[in-house]
């Protein structure tokens, strides 16, 4: 089976700090992804990944940046915390490159206050 | 651009009842097309997908969706509720061809009333 691993599920944070998350997958998926979800408004996408060290903004990318260092590991930033930014915020990986089909993990919950 | 229309952010149903959750999209090319579900405190797994195969997929806990172009649907449905169906369920669209950009719906909560 796929894992998908976020680092943490439950962070509280204050504003302007800088906080990471990280999502480690171990099928060796060349496309990750950082989604956040809100209710209301489902899930949208923040930043992309196709390969190690390239990545492309997703539709809603302010506030935020991605590093990819290795295959395996795709980690967001946010560099300056604000509260807007609580979130539950979900990691995926693509199965196969190209069709659309996720694996997900389990989300971080992120409190911004 | 591609979008997804779930119609219905809240669906009951009893127990042993039809399950249908609605899902309309638009694309300019043929699309993928998904349903994912999440249950309380998880991340989403996907259910089933479409892929210009079948028009009439088959997905795991008895759920399946049925691709209409004419009516750019793809909507979900399952002959009979089970409590263990309570979840949020996601539709979504990916077009075809270059890096996919998967496109989801705002969720619809099913609720299961025994």
């Amino acid at each position: 089976d796929v894992k998908v691993t976020q680092s943490s599920r439950y962070l509280v944070k204050r504003t302007g700090e800088k906080v990471f998350l990280e999502c480690v997958q171990d099928m060796d998926h060349e496309n990750m992804f950082w989604y956040r979800q809100d209710p209301g408004l489902g899930l949208r996408l923040i930043y992309f990944s196709y390969d190690v060290k390239m990545k492309e903004k997703g539709d809603i990318p302010e506030g935020y940046s991605v590093s990819r260092e290795k295959k395996e590991r795709f980690s967001l930033i946010l560099e300056s915390a604000s509260t807007n930014q609580t979130s539950m915020y979900l990691c995926a990986s693509e199965g196969q490159p190209n069709t659309g089909e996720l694996f997900f993990g389990e989300g971080s919950r992120l409190t911004v206050l | 651009a591609q979008s997804v229309t779930q119609l219905g952010s809240h669906v009951s149903v009893s127990e042993g009842a039809l399950v249908l959750l609605r899902c309309n999209y638009s694309s300019s090319v043929p699309p993928y097309l998904f349903w994912y579900v999440q249950y309380p405190n998880q991340g989403l797994q996907l259910l089933l997908k479409y892929t210009s195969a079948a028009t009439l997929v088959k997905g795991i806990n008895g759920f399946e969706a049925e691709f209409k172009k004419s009516e750019t649907s793809f909507h979900l449905t399952k002959p009979s509720a089970h409590m263990s169906d309570a979840a949020e369920y996601f539709c979504a669209v990916s077009e075809v061809g270059g890096y996919q950009k998967v496109t989801f719906g705002i969720g619809t909560k099913l609720q299961v009333i025994p």
